[in-house]
């Protein structure tokens, strides 16, 4: 079980950057995704979640301005992010779910996002 | 849901133990309470859910007890290992939330 997140970088305000998390051992379509965030040295917070029936919930600092998608093919998962402001520079985590329950048992490494002029 | 982790830092030496607090601003669901621990450096790890169900690998010095609002993670005997931070997760209800945190030191 191992996810892996790419795609992290320094954007500026008002940018878009496209995180992608590669899933091996497990599929991504049979279970509830999510990505986890955490500003530096500070705690973490829930941003998106995928179901595996495809519908998607977000947390209210990013809604409308992130989209969670996933490509069942490839058992990878994406988080877009369109609108950055500076209060979304963080470590991204993509984590599943156990159970179907809102908790995580397993994380990626994560991937750190930047935005800053 | 807001959690509130106490104390901010806990400092300790190795073979104590340790008791860590974690207090919801109104009831959790279910008792749907989770315990992460996070080094430097690292993602967290679960180490509890279901507010006293060790996760898979979890050494048995590790315990959760709690209900409703308040909930505790206990370390029965802290090894080398075990200095880190400590996050609380609530997922009874949306949006999930964390705790601050609780960082364990090498006193």
């Amino acid at each position: 079980v191992q996810q892996v997140e790419s795609g992290g970088g320094l954007v500026q305000p008002g940018g878009s950057l496209r995180l992608s998390c590669g899933v091996s051992g497990f599929t991504v379509s049979s279970n509830y995704m999510s990505w986890v965030r955490q500003a530096p040295g500070k705690g973490l917070e829930w941003v998106s979640l995928i179901f595996g029936g495809g519908d998607t919930y977000y947390a209210d600092s990013v809604k409308g301005r992130f989209t969670i998608s996933r490509d069942n093919s490839k058992n990878t998962v994406y988080l877009q992010m369109d609108s950055l402001r500076a209060e979304d520079t963080a470590v991204y985590y993509c984590a599943r779910h156990r159970y179907g329950l809102g908790f995580f048992d397993s994380w990626g490494q994560g991937t750190l996002v930047i935005v800053s002029s | 849901i807001v959690l509130s982790q106490s104390p901010g830092i806990l400092s300790l030496s190795p073979g104590e133990r340790a008791t860590l607090s974690c207090r919801a601003s109104q009831s959790v669901s279910s008792n749907y309470l989770a315990w992460y621990q996070q080094k430097p450096g690292q993602a967290p790890r679960l180490l509890i859910y279901g507010a006293s169900s060790r996760a898979t690998d979890i050494p048995d010095r590790f315990s959760g007890s709690g209900s409703g609002t308040d909930f505790t993670l206990t370390i029965s005997r802290l090894e080398p290992e075990d200095f880190a931070v400590y996050y609380c997760q609530q997922y009874g209800s949306s949006p999930w939330t964390f705790g601050q945190g609780t960082k364990v030191e090498i006193k």
